[in-house]
Formats: C-alpha cells, structure tokens, sequence
C-alpha cells in the first residue's frame, strides 16, 4: 500500500512564524503535489512538482513556497505564516502515467494565531 | 465558473437508503473522472473512477458519468453507517493536474 506520511497532524504557530510541512512518499512517485482544505472552497492546489527539484505554481501559491530536493520528500513553506493560512494541509503523490489517481496523506491541521 | 461544481448537502438518510451524489463539470474536453471519500480527519482516498461516459459497478457503487448533460453522479445501494464521510468528484485537467468539487457529506443513520 502507498503511504504518504505528513509530519504533523496538528500544528499551531503565530503570526509572522515560517512554518514548515513536511510529506513523504515511499513508492517511488514521481508527482507530488499540496493542497489546502477550506469548508465551502474544497480542495486547492498550492503547488505541485513533476520530479526531483521541479516545481510549478498551482491555483493559490501566494504566501506559499516548496522545496523538493529528494523524490521522496516534498516541503511546503509559510515564509511569514497569516491568519488566513489557517487551514487543512493535505500532501498528496502519484506517479507520472497517465491518470494515475492521487494517494493522500492524513492532512496537518494549521492553526496561525 | 468553478471546472467542477458538487452538489453541497448536507445529506442525511436512514440505513437502508439509495444514496445520490452528484457533479457537473464545465469543460467537455474532460474524459477521466473520479470520486474520492474522505473520513472525518483522514485524507481522501480513491473510491471510484470511469473513463468518458457510461456506468461503472463496483458492488453497492455505481459511478455513472453523462458527457451529453456534463453530469456525473455515484450512487449507492443500501447505504450504511460506515459509508457516512465526505464524498469528493474530481477530474484531471490540463498537465495532469486534479481539480475537485467541494464535497458532500454524507450521513446514514443507524
């Protein structure tokens, strides 16, 4: 079975704080991608990587930035967390053919106060 | 617009009852669609997929998709407690990136 692992599962920092979420993927995907969960916005793609240091800017990357340097380990970064990142931070990976479904970590739960 | 649009519910049914959910998408070139459920504090996991249109059965789900109308819908059959979670559709975009509904969430009551 896939596993992708967040770091956290809860995590509550202040505001101006660079905050660090941490996924890692153990089946050789080659995608990864983070999302935000909001109730009444769903699911938003911040950023995505196709490969190893690869990164592209998904509907919402403003605030956010990523970091890939293995294949396995994918980094998003709050430089000066806000209120309004306050949110469900979800990792997701799949591999590169075509249509190959996502595989879901359990989401950090950000709170910036 | 928003690519795909969710029913949002809430919705809440008996044990026993046939459940409808249903998405509308705005672009006709999408072909590949899936439907994830997400428990209460777990991620999302693949529940279903088809590709273009028809029905696809995978015991008491059946995920249909219309290209005619750009509907897609999941039902299921005698629903059950464990099916109560957070229903997500989703299709793939351009450069093989997901865009998802917003959800329903499901409720059965025992």
């Amino acid at each position: 079975d896939v596993k992708v692992t967040q770091s956290s599962r809860y995590l509550v920092k202040r505001t101006g704080e660079k905050v660090f979420l941490e996924c890692v993927q153990d089946m050789d995907h080659e995608n990864m991608f983070w999302y935000r969960q909001d109730p009444g916005l769903g699911l938003r793609l911040i950023y995505f990587s196709y490969d190893v240091k690869m990164k592209e800017k998904g509907d919402i990357p403003e605030g956010y930035s990523v970091s890939r340097e293995k294949k396995e380990r994918f980094s998003l970064i709050l430089e000066s967390a806000s209120t309004n990142q306050t949110s469900m931070y979800l990792c997701a990976s799949r591999p590169s053919r075509e249509y190959s479904p996502l595989h879901f970590g359990n989401g950090t739960r950000l709170t910036v106060t | 617009q928003k690519e795909v649009e969710q029913d949002p519910g809430p919705l809440s049914v008996p044990e026993g009852a046939i459940v409808s959910l249903n998405c509308t998408y705005s672009n006709s070139a999408f072909q590949y669609f899936m439907w994830y459920r997400q428990y209460s504090r777990k991620g999302p996991e693949l529940l279903m997929y088809t590709y273009s249109s028809g029905n696809k059965e995978d015991g008491r789900f059946t995920a249909q998709v219309d290209k005619s109308s750009k509907y897609i819908s999941l039902f299921i059959r005698d629903s059950q407690p464990s099916d109560s979670a957070t229903y997500l559709c989703a299709t793939y975009t351009n450069a093989g990136k997901s865009t998802f509904g917003d959800g329903t969430t499901l409720t059965v009551k025992p």
